[in-house]
């Protein structure tokens, strides 16, 4: 089966502007999680999607940050406007039962560097 | 709340040696606890897991952990260093049920030397 994927894999933009992170889960996977890692960072969760619904999103820094999961399929995290600080790398993740004992699959990750 | 401990930022151990990463956690109720693997330019990977069941846990690459609840400890060890384990080590907790977010050390990066 396909794995989680994510794109753009980088992207560099100047500071005050708008950038969009997609992901496409795995086929069938209800939910949908976004991570970060800031450098130097542990990796935080940012927020859980089950279908199209968000099911936590406590970890969402402010109010920059958008994300959506229409129709319960693929997902897009922006940031509007972009600040120096959101530079890291946006994992997504995507698991086919509530509850973490099962695992998530992760995908490769996006690179943002805000300059 | 839940906190995961990684002491240390790198290891550098020789070919053939022994590994050991350190994982201590903090929960208020029996966690779920998780190993992932980072390779260069990939995503994250997971190792292995611990849901309860045995406390040594096996996982892929001949890694394995062991739950101590005493010690509230996670390690995660491989008898024979290779190559091709030099990557960044994470180590995650867990509650079970709907709120399944992952909580994070800072990852441990193992460096294998010839």
């Amino acid at each position: 089966e396909a794995g989680v994927t994510q794109f753009p894999s980088h992207s560099v933009i100047e500071k005050g502007q708008t950038v969009t992170l997609r992901c496409d889960p795995i086929s069938g996977h209800d939910n949908l999680y976004w991570y970060r890692r800031v450098m130097g960072k542990e990796i935080k969760f940012l927020l859980h999607f089950v279908k199209e619904s968000k099911q936590d999103e406590s970890g969402m820094p402010n109010n920059r940050f958008l994300a959506e999961r229409t129709g319960g399929t693929y997902s897009t995290l922006k940031v509007q406007p972009a600040e120096l600080e959101d530079s890291g790398v946006y994992f997504c993740a995507s698991s086919q039962l509530i509850g973490s004992g099962y695992g998530y699959t992760f995908g490769s990750g996006t690179r943002l560097t805000v300059v | 709340a839940q906190s995961v401990t990684q002491l240390g930022s790198h290891v550098s151990v020789s070919e053939g040696a022994l590994v050991l990463l350190r994982c201590n956690y903090s929960s208020s109720v029996p966690p779920y606890l998780f190993w992932y693997v980072q390779y260069p330019n990939q995503g994250l990977q997971l190792l292995l897991k611990y849901t309860s069941a045995a406390t040594l846990v096996k996982g892929i690459n001949g890694f394995e952990a062991e739950f101590k609840k005493s010690e509230t400890s996670f390690h995660l060890t491989k008898p024979s260093a290779h190559m091709s384990d030099a990557a960044e080590y994470f180590c995650a907790v867990s509650h079970t049920g709907a709120n399944s977010k992952l909580t994070f050390g800072k990852g441990i990066t193992l460096s294998v030397r010839p």
